[in-house]
């Protein structure tokens, strides 16, 4: 079967740094995605990782590691804006976004 | 305002009736999904279109039909509402080549008495 793994919850003060992992067991794979999802709102696209490495947004950083069926999520100078849900997301050969468990990361003061 | 849209926001109804979600989206892309979100936060697909042509099928319940008029508008009805088809609902679009890369709607919280 298809799978993501994330863990379900984490939580960090303001201004630290959180990682999110995901660990993936798919039926083909073309790429790593993140989304993050606050509560009562849509999910919202927030990296893509196609090849090995690091990829760098703003205070977001997402890693990608294909040989290990394994990525991250790496949030940087936390807010309390990023409490939210993160999901990873692989695209399978069918073309479907396969979900994530999901993880619920708070953030506090 | 350039984005995904979904009516009605919330949808409270009882059992074995029949309701429909439309959805529109302006951002020109070619591919519109479905996606069902329980109460766990799982979040699966459900249906996608490709320019009107339906290319994912998931095993949902035969009750669940969507529409694409045209490919900025995909809209689901499901007949002969259950119980747990309490969920929220959510339309996104994308373009086909980047599926990894998909824009959600605001979503659609179905309560089934």
């Amino acid at each position: 079967g298809q799978s993501l793994e994330q863990p379900s919850e984490v939580t960090a003060v303001e201004g630290a740094i959180v990682q999110i992992n995901c660990t993936y067991q798919t039926s083909g794979f073309y790429g790593l995605s993140w989304y993050q999802q606050h509560d009562g709102g849509a999910p919202t696209f927030l990296s893509y990782n196609a090849l090995d490495g690091l990829e760098e947004t703003g205070r977001f950083s997402s890693f990608l590691s294909r040989s290990d069926s394994y990525g991250y999520l790496l949030l940087q100078e936390l807010q309390m804006k990023d409490s939210a849900s993160y999901f990873c997301a692989v695209r399978d050969n069918t073309d479907k976004l396969i979900f994530g468990t999901g993880t619920r990361l708070q953030v506090f003061p | 305002d350039t984005a995904v849209s979904q009516t009605p926001k919330y949808l409270v109804t009882q059992m074995g009736n029949d309701k429909s979600i439309k959805c529109e989206q302006n951002l020109g892309h070619d591919t519109m999904y479905w996606y069902k979100q329980d109460s766990k936060k799982f979040l699966k697909i459900m249906f996608s279109y490709n320019n009107k042509e339906l290319i994912i099928n998931e095993t949902v319940p035969n009750r669940f039909s969507p529409k694409s008029p045209d490919k900025a508008h995909l809209n689901l009805h499901i007949n002969s509402l259950e119980l747990g088809d309490s969920a929220v609902y959510f339309c996104a679009s994308g373009d086909r080549e980047r599926a990894d890369t998909q824009y959600f709607g605001p979503g659609t919280r179905l309560t089934v008495l």
